[in-house]
């Protein structure tokens, strides 16, 4: 079954402005991992969260998890062109099974 | 330095045929995946190994073999390819065993187009 959800599949912003996306799952889990795709290249790690933790930063990201409602966000603020990208969530469950969600297209306008 | 890579880039091949996607990393993980990306961008594991060990291999039709000659090879052998195989396919390698306990290094990606 799908564990990662990211919503909203697709999103475009002008350049400045934050953009969130959200992952949901469905079971519980150990960690949560974000990822970027660009076009035609392979998934970069951006941030890990462990089940225990609750908020992440790294430079303009910025992670929350909520284990209550099985969810996590991913900001990024005062967005750049070169950020337009595919964003994916993945989560590992008490198997160690990773899986990743359908991920969220992101569109920074000029 | 390319950590994780992967060989060929771009596959075209006909409906019957066998070929094989390699895949290296210098990065010294025990850890190394292939992921199958479709064209709706749906990422899903193949396979993982561990030490050389497989240690994962989900749901996939035994026309896929993978074999690691050594922890820092992981290749992908396809026999009797079908046009349902086309997709984009994902090597990976972690340093702490399956899981997410650290992050996924990817390659950056091997396009197969079955015709």
């Amino acid at each position: 079954s799908q564990q990662g959800e990211e919503d909203p599949q697709a999103l475009s912003i002008q350049e400045g402005e934050n953009a969130t996306m959200n992952c949901s799952y469905k079971t519980s889990i150990n960690n949560l991992q974000w990822y970027r795709q660009n076009s035609g290249r392979g998934l970069v790690h951006l941030i890990l969260i462990r089940s225990n933790e609750r908020e992440k930063h790294s430079g303009r990201l910025r992670v929350t998890l909520d284990t209550s409602k099985k969810s996590s966000s991913l900001l990024i603020t005062a967005s750049r062109a070169a950020d337009t990208a595919s964003y994916f969530c993945a989560t590992d469950n008490r198997d160690d099974k990773i899986i990743f969600g359908k991920g969220t297209r992101l569109h920074i306008l000029p | 330095d390319t950590a994780v890579s992967q060989t060929p880039k771009y596959l075209v091949t006909q409906m019957g045929n066998d070929k094989s996607i390699k895949c290296e990393q210098n990065l010294g993980h025990d850890t190394m995946y292939w992921y199958k990306q479709d064209s709706k961008k749906f990422l899903k594991i193949m396979f993982s190994y561990n030490n050389k060990e497989l240690i994962i291999n989900e749901t996939v039709p035994n026309r896929f073999s993978p074999k690691s000659p050594d922890k820092a090879h992981l290749n992908l052998h396809i026999n009797s390819l079908e046009l349902g195989d086309s997709a984009v396919y994902f090597c990976a390698s972690s340093q702490a065993g399956t899981g997410l306990n650290s992050p996924l290094h990817f390659g950056n990606g091997t396009r197969l187009t079955v015709t």
